[in-house]
């Protein structure tokens, strides 16, 4: 199975500051296709899962562009140029290359510092 | 806009069953891959199983091979969740979401597993 590790695990910022999540996965995330499933989402307390990037570097739909992630092979990097209150809550990575099973990153605490 | 429904969740004795169940509505049902996400209170999301838009291939997490099917009725556009043999540590939110790489979700139906 593929792991993925996130860090850091809680990260505290400054409204107004960037901020940055790392997740690194114990394999290459390369399909035979050429694309890369690297997925994030954002969970704010009491919703559910809300995807924000696909394919490390795309925006869904209505996903301010102060998120963009980046990365590639085994190293993926999840960007907020600027945060907002409502930016609150826990951030995964997921991967959708080698599955059976899709895997998750444990989670990054997002908070207001 | 895509709206995933899930209901079926409740309380049950160790050992109890449930049917999960997901109405989709928004987007071709049919077309897509369709996955059981859960989350136990206070912990990280863990996919469960997923099934191709036939319903020819479906695929699940080790720890409920044997004890959970995943189904589709594409007539009807929802997606099910047959739950059995149900352990504590199955307790969680079970989400329904679109697709392999989980584009859209549900709000989630709560699962609840004690004597």
């Amino acid at each position: 199975d593929v792991v993925m590790t996130q860090s850091p695990l809680s990260l505290p910022v400054t409204l107004g500051q960037p901020a940055s999540i790392s997740c690194t996965s114990s394999q290459s995330l390369v399909y035979s296709d050429g694309n890369t499933y690297l997925n994030w989402f954002q969970q704010r307390p009491g919703q559910s899962p809300r995807r924000l990037i696909y394919k490390v570097s795309n925006r869904d739909s209505g996903v301010p562009d102060r998120f963009s992630g980046s990365g590639s092979g085994t190293d993926f990097t999840l960007k907020i140029s600027r945060v907002e209150a409502e930016d609150v809550g826990v951030y995964y990575c997921m991967q959708g290359t080698h599955w059976p099973p899709i895997t998750f990153g444990q989670g990054t605490r997002l908070e207001i510092k | 806009e895509v709206q995933l429904v899930e209901t079926g969740g409740g309380l049950v004795p160790p050992g109890g069953s449930l049917r999960l169940s997901c109405a989709a509505s928004g987007f071709t049902f049919s077309t897509y891959w369709m996955s059981w996400v859960r989350q136990a209170p206070g912990k990280g999301l863990e996919w469960v199983a997923n099934i191709k838009q036939d319903g020819s291939e479906k695929h699940y997490v080790d720890s409920v091979k044997g004890r959970f099917t995943i189904s589709r009725d594409n007539a009807k556009n929802s997606l099910y969740l047959q739950v059995n043999s149900l352990r504590a540590e199955d307790t969680a939110m079970y989400y329904c979401a679109r697709g392999i790489n989980n584009a859209d979700w549900g709000q989630g139906t709560l699962v609840t597993v004690s004597s």
